[in-house]
């Protein structure tokens, strides 16, 4: 069963720290995306790649970085976590060459105290 | 750049009665249009998809959703629900080209179904 796994589904970590958010895919889709979820405002895209070592921001990049080296492996830092980044992460990946829609992870809910 | 507008944000119904979350959007260019679905804590799931052609889409579940261009609108729609329907319902919406950031998706702020017994 093709899937987008995240590697952490839940996470709580100290104001100040540096925290990696991680996303792999065994699809071998070109496009990866990291965006956030909170109550009331939807899904918004924080950073995405169209291919290896290819990044583009999104809409909220702001506090936030991302690392791709391999197809298959897209990773969300966030240099110096904030409570204010205390919300559900998305990892989605699809493929090029097609109107496809994206295939989503089950979600990393990060706690920042 | 593309927006979406999801009119409700919660929608309670009976089991057995039918429901439509609305959805419309805005874009300067042709686009393809999506239904997502999240079951309490998990991820997105893919409902439908409008490409081009049939205004009329059917996705899984039991769900359809209709192309209106002229109102730009594309609304979800299920004749009965069940209670296990229940759910928080996305719509989204990205530009009808290829290449780098034709293939991002923007979202609206999801509608909450909630169906009581």
């Amino acid at each position: 069963d093709v899937k987008v796994t995240q590697s952490s589904r839940y996470l709580v970590k100290r104001t100040g720290e540096k925290v990696f958010l991680e996303c792999v895919q065994d699809m071998d889709h070109e496009n990866m995306f990291w965006y956030r979820q909170d109550p009331g405002l939807g899904l918004r895209l924080i950073y995405f790649s169209y291919d290896v070592k290819m990044k583009e921001k999104g809409d909220i990049p702001e506090g936030y970085s991302v690392s791709r080296e391999k197809k298959e492996r897209f990773s969300l830092i966030l240099e110096s976590a904030s409570t204010n980044q205390t919300s559900m992460y998305l990892c989605a990946s699809s493929t090029v060459g097609g109107p496809y829609g994206y295939t989503f992870g089950s979600g990393t809910r990060l706690t920042v105290v | 750049a593309q927006s979406v507008t999801q009119l409700d944000s919660q929608v309670p119904v009976f089991e057995e009665a039918p429901v439509e979350l609305r959805c419309n959007y805005s874009s300067s260019v042709s686009v393809y249009l999506f239904w997502y679905v999240q079951y309490p804590n998990q991820g997105l799931q893919l409902l439908l998809k409008y490409l081009s052609g049939s205004t009329l889409v059917k996705g899984i579940n039991g769900f359809e959703a209709e192309f209106n261009k002229s109102q730009t609108s594309f609304h979800l729609r299920k004749p009965s629900v069940h209670i296990s329907d229940t759910a928080e319902y996305f719509c989204a919406v990205r530009p009808g080209g290829s290449g780098g950031s034709n293939y991002k998706l923007t979202f609206g702020k999801g509608t909450l179904l909630t169906v009581n017994p």
